[in-house]
Order: C-alpha cells, then sequence, then structure tokens
C-alpha cells in the first residue's frame, strides 16, 4: 500500500519564527489534504491540495505530484499554532495518514 | 451549517463488552467514514459508507462494523472489546466520498477498555 513520511517528527519554535513540514508519498494519489489536529483532538482541516499551491493567511501549502510530495509553510508562528499536523493521502477507496509533524510553539 | 458530531464523546468500558458509537455528517453530506487513533499505530482507515452502503473496509477484524441510515447518520460497533481498541474513534464526512472533495471529521469519541 501506500506509505506517508512526514517530517520532521517533532518541532519545537519560538513564537514569531517560520517553519515547513514535509509530507512524502510512496505512490500516485488522487488527492492530498493537511490537518491539524488540536489538543481535544480534533482534525481541522487546513488545505485540500491535489497539485499546486494554496495560501490561507500565515499558512500555505503546496503539493508537486509528480515529485510525491507536499510541504506546508507556517510562517510568524503563534502559541496556537501548537499541536499535531498531519497530511493524508486519498486513493479511491481510502484517506491515509501520515505518522504527523508535533509542533510546539513557546512565547 | 452544523458540523460533524459524534457521541458519545467520552465512554469506559470493561473487556469483553461491546460498544456504540454513533456519527451525524454534516447535512448533504451522504459519505461517512471512521478512522482509529491509537498511539502506535496512528490514524487507520476502519470503513467508509455511502447511502447505506459499506463501500470500503480497512484491515480490521470482524469485531469492528458499522451500518448507514437513510437520514446519513452512522453507526460503529465493537463487539467483545479488548484492552487493544482503547483509542480515538473519529469519523469523517464528504458529500461524495474519496478522491472527489474535502473529508470533515468529527470532534471523535475517546474509548477507554479497562
Amino acid at each position: 500500500g501506500i506509505q506517508v513520511e512526514q517530517s520532521p517528527p517533532d518541532l519545537i519554535l519560538q513564537e514569531g519564527a517560520n517553519s515547513t513540514l514535509r509530507c512524502n508519498f510512496s505512490d500516485s494519489v488522487n488527492n492530498l489534504q493537511w490537518f491539524h489536529q488540536n489538543p481535544w483532538g480534533q482534525l481541522i482541516n487546513l488545505f485540500y491540495i491535489p497539485s499546486g499551491t494554496k495560501q490561507n493567511g500565515r499558512l500555505s501549502a503546496t503539493t508537486v505530484a509528480t515529485e510525491r510530495y507536499s510541504l506546508l509553510y507556517i510562517s510568524s508562528s503563534q502559541t496556537t499554532d501548537s499541536g499535531v499536523y498531519f497530511c493524508a493521502v486519498e486513493n479511491t477507496d481510502k484517506l491515509i495518514f501520515g505518522t504527523g509533524t508535533r509542533l510546539q510553539v513557546f512565547p | 451549517k452544523a458540523g460533524v458530531t459524534q457521541t458519545p464523546r467520552y465512554l469506559i468500558k470493561t473487556r469483553g463488552q461491546q460498544v456504540t458509537l454513533s456519527c451525524s455528517p454534516i447535512s448533504g453530506h451522504r459519505s461517512v467514514s471512521w478512522y482509529q487513533q491509537t498511539p502506535g499505530q496512528g490514524l487507520q482507515f476502519l470503513f467508509e459508507y455511502f447511502s447505506e452502503t459499506q463501500r470500503n473496509k480497512g484491515n480490521f477484524p470482524g469485531r469492528f462494523s458499522g451500518r448507514q441510515f437513510s437520514n446519513s447518520r452512522s453507526e460503529m460497533n465493537v463487539s467483545t472489546l479488548e484492552l487493544g481498541d482503547s483509542a480515538l474513534y473519529l469519523c469523517a464526512s464528504s458529500l461524495e466520498g474519496f478522491g472527489t472533495d474535502t473529508q470533515y471529521f468529527g470532534p471523535g469519541t475517546r474509548l477507554t477498555v479497562l
């Protein structure tokens, strides 16, 4: 099956810093989503991005489907950005999650 | 529009018991999928229902089952609970299912098996 790897596994930042999270996948996929899991467990949609670049405020994402990777950029990080970030790829019949990047932002 | 809701939010059971979890999708969404999240295995796909039919199933034993009603609400059942079933169970809904549009997740049900 498709393998999804995320890096780095852990990231510690001071407020105001920028960061880049990476998601590699082993085979062609139909779509890719980025999620933020808050401390209570809820998965919040960030981007639905099968290819190209999208931006939403301080967050942006780029997926290069032909090279099988996606990047999530967080600029001017805030303490509320803390949590676990997951990428998930879709084939025709399921959503396959990566192992996640745990981000901690300190004031 | 209301989001995906899951009930109950927390549940404590003992080994050997069975449990039923409920998921109400976003209005108009016909696809509901279920996931199990554990520290050791991460987020894993359980199954997907669309128009009251199970379309896809992950690699879980037959103790895990589900169903979907005509209003698209879905239930998941786990029989003969084991300690390893302790997990956060998440459901997601979408308009038509995988490969077509965004999956929206509920807040989850945290199950503890003692």
